[in-house]
């Protein structure tokens, strides 16, 4: 069964700094997702990977792949408040269809 | 492009009533995901429906809960007999292609079950 762990689960950290969230999953797998969720709301898409080495960037966030590693990673730069959120990574096995979430991050950027 | 819709956004229920949860998928969309969430917790799969087919119900719990996707409207998630652990958020996704490829699940904005 593919599991997906992140780290860490809760990040409190000051507006204009940096810090990264890891996801690791457990089966090999040639795509990950990155969703966005605001309390009380749906689960907004960031970033789709889809192959090893796979880097994407949106604003202060960037994302990366490494499937040796099985490891995904979210990079925040220089944090600001609108950034407050849960971060959720998502994994497809190879030979699958759905999608397998992690626990989600929850980042609060304090002031 | 009205996006993937869910209704009732809130609903409550007492212990024992029954729960039906509506998804009309995006535009174009054949593929139908359900997903639930608890309380302070990540998104648990619980089925994959294509029309009037089931693809992965291996999410589902083996009572009480149903889920359809007819020809025609749409996509039902039924819950019967509920029980106060049943209390989450459960969202639909949709895709236009088996699987999800490339291609990113758009969720809706999700209906919340309370259950008194």
């Amino acid at each position: 069964e593919l599991k997906v762990e992140q780290n860490p689960l809760f990040l409190s950290m000051q507006e204009g700094k940096n810090y990264t969230i890891y996801c690791n999953y457990s089966t090999t797998s040639d795509r990950l997702y990155w969703y966005r969720q605001d309390p009380g709301k749906s689960l907004e898409s960031l970033f789709v990977l889809l192959s090893n080495g796979a880097v994407k960037q949106e604003g202060r966030l960037m994302a990366s792949l490494d499937t040796k590693a099985r490891l995904s990673t979210l990079h925040i730069t220089a944090a600001v408040h609108d950034l407050s959120a849960t971060y959720f990574c998502a994994v497809v096995e190879t030979s699958g269809s759905r999608l397998t979430f992690g626990e989600g991050t929850q980042l609060t950027v304090n002031p | 492009n009205a996006g993937v819709m869910q209704n009732p956004r809130h609903l409550v229920r007492r212990r024992g009533q029954e729960a039906r949860l509506r998804c009309s998928p995006m535009k174009g969309h054949s593929h139908v995901y359900w997903y639930r969430q608890l309380p302070e917790e990540g998104l648990k799969f619980m089925v994959y429906l294509q029309k009037e087919n089931i693809i992965d119900e291996s999410g589902m719990p083996k009572e009480r809960f149903s889920a359809e996707f007819p020809k025609e409207g749409p996509s039902i998630l039924r819950i019967q007999q509920v029980v106060r652990g049943d209390s989450a958020a459960y969202f639909c996704a949709s895709s236009p292609l088996q699987g999800t490829g490339a291609n990113v699940l758009t969720f809706g904005a999700g209906s919340r079950l309370t259950v008194l």
